[in-house]
């Protein structure tokens, strides 16, 4: 049973279109982090979120960690082929838990 | 500064051989942890060692072993392979264990079962 759950679990946009992705946890996690990982690589660190409401900012990727830091969201603005991806979140207390995964496709 | 190395990146192997799959963290990271990917399970947390020790344990069986070297590479260990332990192992660093210490992968090891 994943303690994170992440929905959607596929989407695919045109460019230049807007996304969220969700994750939601049974769980109180310490910090939570979200990556994103392409076919055959290992997972690449967007983000680490650690206090409840804190929001952040990467370029056009935006993270918010609920008050409850029991769920969190990325959002993509005008999003671009190159976030193609599939995006993971995982809840750290000594490892990581991680969701199932969001699945993003991006057409040019 | 160099990433987290993995070696070998693809590895085919037979049921009931086993296998050791290597792992070179960040210059200056001392804790290693160890993850398996598949598309049924996900990402799932193997052990994770620091100082050369154990520290923590996932949910597998004792035929996952590991262990980590003076200099913080860490090794992984698979006897009497099955064909469910085809995966992506994946191996992450951090500068120490905790939860506030964020962790770093490297790009994985695709290990085949025939």
């Amino acid at each position: 049973t994943q303690l994170l759950e992440q929905s959607p679990q596929f989407l695919s946009i045109q460019e230049g279109e807007n996304l969220t992705v969700y994750c939601n946890s049974s769980s109180v996690f310490s910090s939570l982090q979200w990556y994103r990982q392409e076919p055959g690589e290992g997972p690449v660190l967007l983000v680490t979120v650690v206090t409840g409401g804190e929001v952040k900012k990467l370029k056009r990727l935006t993270f918010q960690f609920g008050d409850a830091r029991k769920d969190s969201s990325l959002h993509i603005t005008a999003a671009q082929p190159g976030d193609t991806g599939l995006y993971l979140c995982a809840g750290n207390d000594y490892k990581l838990s991680f969701g199932a995964g969001t699945t993003v496709t991006v057409r040019a | 500064k160099a990433g987290v190395t993995q070696t070998p990146r693809y590895l085919i192997k037979t049921r009931g051989q086993q296998v050791t799959l290597s792992c070179s963290p960040i210059s200056g990271h001392r804790s290693v942890s160890w993850y398996q990917q598949t598309p049924g399970q996900g990402l799932q947390f193997l052990f994770e060692y620091f100082s050369e020790t154990q520290r923590n344990k996932g949910n597998f069986p004792g035929r996952f072993s590991g262990r980590q070297f003076s200099n913080s590479r860490s090794e992984m260990n698979v006897s009497t392979l099955e064909l469910g332990d085809s995966a992506l192992y994946l191996c992450a660093s951090s500068f120490k264990p905790g939860a506030y210490n964020e962790q770093f992968f490297g790009p994985g090891t695709r290990l085949t079962v025939l």
